[in-house]
């Protein structure tokens, strides 16, 4: 049972443009969010961030959105550069339940120059 | 270490061996984690470990897979008998502390069991 999924496995933007990865969850007692950035052989890296008493956080070309009745997010990179090429995996915790992140799959995105 | 390390950085293992996967955790970090990434995967939850606390062991897929953490720093994942079924890439992450949810990742160790 994935409580946190990302239904789109790539996405292919052209530089410059904006990029949107979707991330959807089904556990109503998650209340923080965060995007992570993989590239291939590194760890991932923390990205942004967002409390469910938001319903937006912006940094810089990055801006994620929380829809909490649909239980959806998203995030934005605008304008998109070939050195966001990478894999991007959204996360999810409940408060006070020991920091214990889930993940979703993953998407990976390709900024075409 | 400025970051968290991982080692070794590859591991290559006969199905029914056992192997140990280590991890030095960001100095001062409080909070460290086990994850693991099949292919084409998003990243399992296997274990936590926070300060001297009795760890989180409820993403652990078998009695095969134990951690242990010692002095509250290096962590070592020990997998016995290994599967096929276990090659994945092994990520530990840590963090300051229980309030923190921004994860600091290590490389990884990309596990495969012929």
């Amino acid at each position: 049972d994935q409580q946190v999924k990302q239904n789109s496995p790539s996405l292919s933007v052209q530089e410059g443009r904006i990029s949107i990865l979707n991330c959807d969850y089904t556990n109503s007692m998650f209340d923080y969010f965060l995007w992570y950035k993989k590239y291939p052989a590194e760890g991932p890296t923390f990205l942004i961030s967002i409390s469910s008493i938001k319903d937006k956080n912006e940094d810089g070309r990055f801006t994620v959105f929380l829809n909490k009745s649909a239980k959806h997010l998203s995030l934005h990179i605008v304008p998109s550069q070939p050195g966001d090429s990478a894999v991007y995996f959204c996360a999810a915790s409940v408060n006070n339940a020991g920091n214990m992140l889930t993940f979703g799959g993953g998407t990976r995105l390709m900024v075409k120059p | 270490g400025a970051g968290v390390s991982q080692s070794p950085s590859n591991k290559v293992t006969e199905k029914g061996k056992d192997v140990e996967l280590r991890c030095d955790p960001i100095s001062g970090h409080t909070a460290l984690y086990w994850y693991r990434q099949s292919l084409g995967q998003g990243l399992e939850f296997l274990i936590y470990f926070q300060g001297n606390s009795a760890p989180d062991k409820s993403g652990l897929p078998s009695d095969r897979f134990s951690a242990e953490r010692t002095g509250g720093s290096v962590s070592t994942l020990t997998i016995q008998r290994t599967q096929q079924e276990d090659s994945a890439v092994y990520l530990c992450a840590s963090s300051r502390d229980r309030g923190d949810e921004k994860l600091f990742f290590g490389s990884g160790t990309q596990l495969s069991v012929l």
